[in-house]
């Protein structure tokens, strides 16, 4: 099985500050990664599929980067409402998520 | 508008089962798998499993075979999963989410609360 390693666990950062989110796969997973948002109390959103593929009308502050075994996820430029809980997917083999990364305002 | 609209929160006794569902609007849905996601209070997320509603194909995490049973029903657009023989490390949210073209949970259902107590 295919394991996803995601860091940090835990963020925080200030208004503004560009904020990447790293995921690292046991083994090539190609570009089959994707990135969910999940706030307090809400179902998990898609933002990011497929490394770099912005979902529906997601902020364009959001990119996502990487191949093989190694992706991020960036915030260009933080906003209040980012605050959040993130988590990476693989769906290349198999289904995994990432443990995930809390983010909060400084 | 895709809508995804699951049963209400069930409490449940341990060793009993639970059947809960996703009924699915504004798309087609023998078109697309539908997956299923758990949610530990406070934790991360755990893949279930899918299913392919209009070929009846199920895949699971190995974890939760003998767990979770998927099923889907054409007739009514809806999407179940039953979990068999409880135990509180079964109470969680569970989520189904659509997957859309190569891969990823485009739309998600929002949540059922499974408690097990006695």
């Amino acid at each position: 099985d295919i394991q996803m390693t995601q860091s940090p666990s835990f963020l925080s950062a200030s208004v503004g500050d560009r904020v990447t989110i790293n995921c690292k796969a046991s083994q090539n997973i190609n570009k089959y990664l994707d990135w969910y948002q999940q706030k307090l109390g809400e179902a998990p959103k898609l933002l990011i599929y497929n490394t770099n593929s912005l979902h529906t009308a997601i902020p364009s502050r959001f990119s996502g980067s990487g191949s093989g075994t190694d992706f991020t996820l960036t915030i260009s430029s933080l906003q209040p409402e980012d605050v959040a809980t993130y988590f990476c997917f693989q769906h290349n083999s198999g289904n995994t998520f990432g443990a995930g990364t809390k983010l909060e305002l400084k | 508008e895709v809508k995804l609209q699951q049963s209400g929160d069930e409490l449940v006794r341990p060793g009993a089962s639970v059947k809960i569902s996703c009924k699915a609007s504004g798309y087609t849905f023998t078109s697309y798998s539908m997956h299923w996601v758990k949610q530990r209070p406070g934790q991360g997320l755990e893949w279930i499993g899918a299913i392919i509603p209009i070929i009846d194909t199920t895949e699971y995490n190995q974890k939760f075979k003998g767990k979770a049973t998927l099923t889907a029903d054409k007739s009514s657009n809806t999407a179940n999963m039953e979990l068999s023989r409880l135990t509180s490390e079964d109470s969680a949210v569970y989520y189904c989410a659509r997957e859309k073209k190569a891969g990823p949970l485009d739309y998600w259902g929002q949540g059922v609360m499974v408690t097990v107590s006695s």
